[in-house]
């Protein structure tokens, strides 16, 4: 099946610096990608749904400020945790659909980050 | 708009005991319905889907078959492992859309 790779699966950083998270589609081409986040022993809750080459769509109640997503190919989507703090610590996943199984979501690995 | 109930954990079996975790599910139109499993410290992986009505998913032993009259997704395995160990997701989308996921269910399987 279709392969999502997300990269750091674990990052500490201190409070107030930026953190990355990439998410790369393997082996297919993926005009929309899914950002999540899941607070501990909670269920996933979508952030944003990243587009190549226009603009991200974010959930009610995320700061797109904060969170900045830029999906530049349509093999990369990144989140930039801009500016931060403890509470942002959390596990950020994020998903793509293969076109070519358009039912199907594929999702990384997960990303653990830990703002101390 | 579109949501997922799902069955509270925690689950705790032992060893080859029967497995039932209730999931039902509030949409318009006709969604596909996933059960995701998630083992600890990773991302989630594929279980199972059905995209259509009395479509049944299966998958390393566990079963769930799309009840659109009761709008449920019950996922059943006949005899549990302690490699199941894992939190369980349910899940529904539309074509192209994003997923709205269940609260997650822990499941503990005891030797």
């Amino acid at each position: 099946g279709a392969v999502v790779s997300q990269h750091p699966s674990r990052v500490i950083c201190k409070s107030g610096t930026s953190v990355k998270i990439e998410c790369r589609s393997l082996d297919f081409q993926a005009t929309t990608m899914f950002w999540y986040r899941q607070f501990p022993k909670q269920s996933l809750m979508l952030m944003a749904t990243s587009n190549e080459g226009s603009k991200a769509t974010y959930e009610q109640g995320v700061e797109k400020d904060k969170f900045l997503i830029n999906h530049a190919s349509l093999t990369l989507s990144t989140l930039t945790v801009t500016s931060a703090h403890p509470e942002d610590s959390s596990f950020y996943i994020c998903s793509a659909r293969d076109p070519r199984a358009s039912t199907e979501a594929f999702f990384g690995q997960g990303t653990r980050l830990t703002v101390v | 708009g579109d949501s997922v109930t799902q069955m509270e954990g925690p689950v705790t079996l032992s060893e080859e005991a029967f497995l039932t975790i209730n999931c039902t599910y509030t949409a318009t139109g006709y969604p596909s319905l996933f059960w995701y499993v998630q083992y600890p410290g990773e991302g989630l992986q594929l279980l199972l889907k059905a995209t259509k009505a009395d479509d049944k998913g299966s998958n390393k032993g566990f079963e769930a078959t799309y009840r659109k009259e009761t709008t449920s997704f019950h996922l059943e395995k006949g005899s549990v492992q302690v490699s199941d160990s894992a939190v369980y997701f349910c899940a529904l989308s539309h074509n192209n859309n994003d997923m709205r996921f269940g609260a997650g269910t822990r499941l503990t399987v005891k030797p």
